[in-house]
């Protein structure tokens, strides 16, 4: 069955410092989609940045980036030069890629506060 | 372009009575799926409309039902209402295309409280 492990209930970083939050993902699927989302306290859940299971290069958007380490099926969300509005709940979460179907199973999220 | 709707944001009901959330996606996508979000249970999938059809279903008893209209707006309904159906209700859009990554487009919820 799919899972994702999100073993970090809270982190602290540094305002402007660089912070990964883990994730990793069970699946016998060869094709599958991996996503991290970003909750504020409003509830409203944010889409961050996408890693298809077939992509060879680690997806960047912005300050955002994801560390894919397939063999380990490892999906690392790594936020550079955090800034206070990052402060947030972060979910990890899979897709099966295939049959247009749009299950996700999300990770029970980490929760990150940045420093001033 | 306008965002997931989702209406009411806020209610309180009591246990037994029953309840009607609404979900209006993006325009053009066609997928509408819900979700539980508790904080002992997380983020747990309830059902997935597609084209007024339910596609796919998660684990939830069949208090829980919804449906999709011909405009992609969604409701979903849940009966007989438990103290345990506490929790914030979230509603995803998607275009659902053959192309599509299948990123999901939330709204900010429901908070329902059952007292």
């Amino acid at each position: 069955a799919q899972k994702i492990t999100q073993t970090q209930p809270g982190m602290f970083v540094q305002e402007k410092e660089a912070v990964t939050l883990d994730c990793t993902y069970d699946t016998s699927d060869q094709s599958y989609g991996l996503f991290w989302y970003k909750q504020p306290s409003s509830g409203e859940m944010i889409f961050l940045i996408y890693q298809g299971s077939y992509d060879e290069q680690n997806a960047t958007e912005g300050r955002y980036s994801l560390n894919f380490q397939k063999a380990r099926k490892s999906a690392n969300l790594v936020i550079s030069a955090s800034q206070l509005g990052d402060s947030a709940m972060y979910f990890c979460a899979m897709r099966d890629r295939c049959c247009r179907t749009y299950k996700y199973i999300f990770g029970t999220g980490t929760r990150l506060k940045v420093l001033a | 372009k306008a965002g997931v709707t989702q209406t009411p944001r806020y209610l309180i009901k009591t246990r037994g009575q029953q309840v009607t959330l609404s979900c209006s996606p993006i325009s053009g996508h066609r997928s509408v799926s819900w979700y539980q979000q508790t904080p002992g249970q997380g983020l747990q999938f309830l059902f997935e409309y597609f084209s007024e059809t339910q596609r796919n279903k998660g684990n939830f008893p069949g208090r829980f039902s919804g449906r999709q209209f011909s405009n992609s707006r969604s409701e979903m309904n849940v009966s007989t209402l438990e103290l345990g159906d506490s929790a914030l209700y979230l509603c995803a859009s998607s275009f659902a295309g053959g192309s599509d990554t299948g990123e999901l487009f939330f709204g900010e919820g429901s908070r329902l409280t059952v007292l």
